[in-house]
């Protein structure tokens, strides 16, 4: 059972546009909220991440939008570049858990 | 520093075979997961140690297990191996203290194809 659910599967944009990917998850024990990011042949790398005590979160052209009450959070990034295509994965984890549930993944490709 | 190294980066498996992978993690790091990677199941967690102890497990049957030594490297083991094991197999190292931020680092994965 997929404890966070992830949309889209997929998305194209054009460069200098916006991606948004959305997240939803159902315990409410969770905590942490990060978001991999994941290039062909590599491992996934830590984006950005947030907790429930904030509603946003912005790192360059990535920012991460959070609604507790709506138990959902998303990804925006902003002026794509066609070197963001990659597999994005958000993720979840319980306090002191050490283990990631992980949403389905999000493939972006960004069109020059 | 260097970051999470796996070993073998690819191999080949006939079905019943058994199959060991290696993680070693960053230095420093005490905690190691592992995870399977699937087209159709994504990112499903394995198993966690820290400092040699198993501290969390996820639904994988008991063909899947794993062990930490002593210098942090970890290893896991798949028994009598089903074409459906074919997957990309991560580790992942983090200092695994109480209240850290949960950052994980992964290493580049092993990718086991099951024939």
């Amino acid at each position: 059972q997929q404890q966070v659910k992830q949309s889209p599967q997929s998305l194209i944009v054009q460069k200098g546009g916006i991606s948004i990917i959305n997240c939803a998850y159902e315990n409410t024990a969770f905590d942490y909220f990060p978001w991999y990011q994941q290039f062909p042949g590599k491992g996934p790398a830590l984006l950005i991440a947030i907790r429930p005590d904030v509603s946003e979160k912005k790192e360059g052209r990535f920012t991460i939008s959070f609604n507790k009450s709506a138990k959902q959070f998303s990804l925006h990034i902003m002026d794509s570049q066609p070197g963001d295509s990659a597999t994005y994965f958000c993720a979840a984890s319980r306090p002191d858990d050490y283990k990631l549930s992980f949403g389905a993944g999000t493939t972006v490709t960004v069109r020059a | 520093k260097a970051g999470v190294t796996q070993t073998p980066r690819y191999l080949i498996k006939t079905r019943g075979q058994q199959v060991t992978l290696s993680c070693s993690p960053i230095s420093g790091h005490r905690s190691v997961s592992w995870y399977q990677q699937t087209p159709g199941q994504g990112l499903q967690f394995l198993f966690e140690y820290f400092s040699e102890t198993q501290r969390n497990k996820g639904n994988f049957p008991g063909r899947f297990s794993g062990r930490q030594f002593s210098n942090s490297r970890s290893e896991m083991n798949v028994s009598t191996l089903e074409l459906g094991d074919s997957a990309l197999y991560l580790c992942a190292s983090s200092p695994g203290l109480a209240g850290g931020t949960g950052e994980l680092f992964f290493g580049e994965g092993s990718r086991l194809t099951v024939l």
